[in-house]
């Protein structure tokens, strides 16, 4: 099982420039996350999609950040226009919905940096 | 407002011995607790998950515990390894999709 795929590893970019960062489910998987860490604030839910459908955004912090699910397996985060306060590692992770406890696996994430 | 606390924020230790782990969280109501293992520059990876029946469980030479009347859980990590360098996480499920996930705490294993 390959695991949860992200890209890029990471990014690093200018302020006001778009940016959008992919992932890929484990197969099989019907509720995807993403995920914000940084040292300030830890790990941070951004928004939960359950069989392609938003079904928690309140985490999204501003309009900037958008997210789409057109596929099972196929995910993006985009910020538009990104902002220095934006450098974080984003997560995405994946999981059954109902089963082990919503056990969730995590991606390698993406390091984005804006300058 | 569901929170979860670790305790120490870092810690060294030596190759070969043991160290423990400490969370204590407020999070109702409660479903499961995790401990993951972050390693650096990569996503967590749980290492056990127990519900409010179980009191303790074993991964290798990770052990966890948990006390659901005080709300407290410990991870122990027995004859330590090099390996084990990573930032330990803390995280509180409620039942649903939701996390509560502590700070974490960073472990060093020094030779």
């Amino acid at each position: 099982d390959a695991g949860v795929i992200q890209s890029p590893r990471h990014e690093v970019t200018e302020m006001g420039q778009e940016v959008t960062l992919r992932c890929k489910p484990i197969s099989g998987h019907n509720s995807l996350f993403w995920y914000r860490q940084t040292m300030m604030r830890g790990l941070e839910l951004l928004i939960y999609f359950n069989n392609n459908v938003p079904i928690d955004d309140s985490g999204m912090p501003e309009d900037r950040f958008s997210a789409k699910m057109p596929n099972a397996s196929f995910s993006t985060l985009k910020i538009q226009p990104s902002e220095p306060r934006d450098s974080a590692v984003y997560f995405c992770a994946s999981s059954v919905a109902g089963q082990g406890a919503y056990e969730q696996y995590f991606g390698p994430g993406t390091r984005l940096t804006v300058t | 407002k569901n929170q979860v606390e670790q305790s120490p924020q870092s810690l060294i230790i030596l190759e070969g011995k043991n160290c423990t782990l400490q969370c204590n969280y407020t999070v109702s109501p409660f479903s499961n607790l995790r401990w993951y293992k972050q390693d650096t520059g990569r996503g967590p990876v749980s290492l056990t998950i127990m519900t409010f029946s179980e009191n303790t469980k074993s991964n290798g030479r990770y052990t966890a515990t948990l006390d659901a009347d005080t709300k407290q859980s410990s991870l122990h990590i027995t004859a330590s390894q090099l390996s084990d360098s990573a930032s330990y996480i803390c995280v509180v499920s409620a039942g649903d999709y939701k996390l509560s996930f502590g700070a974490g705490t960073t472990v060093t294993v020094r030779a």
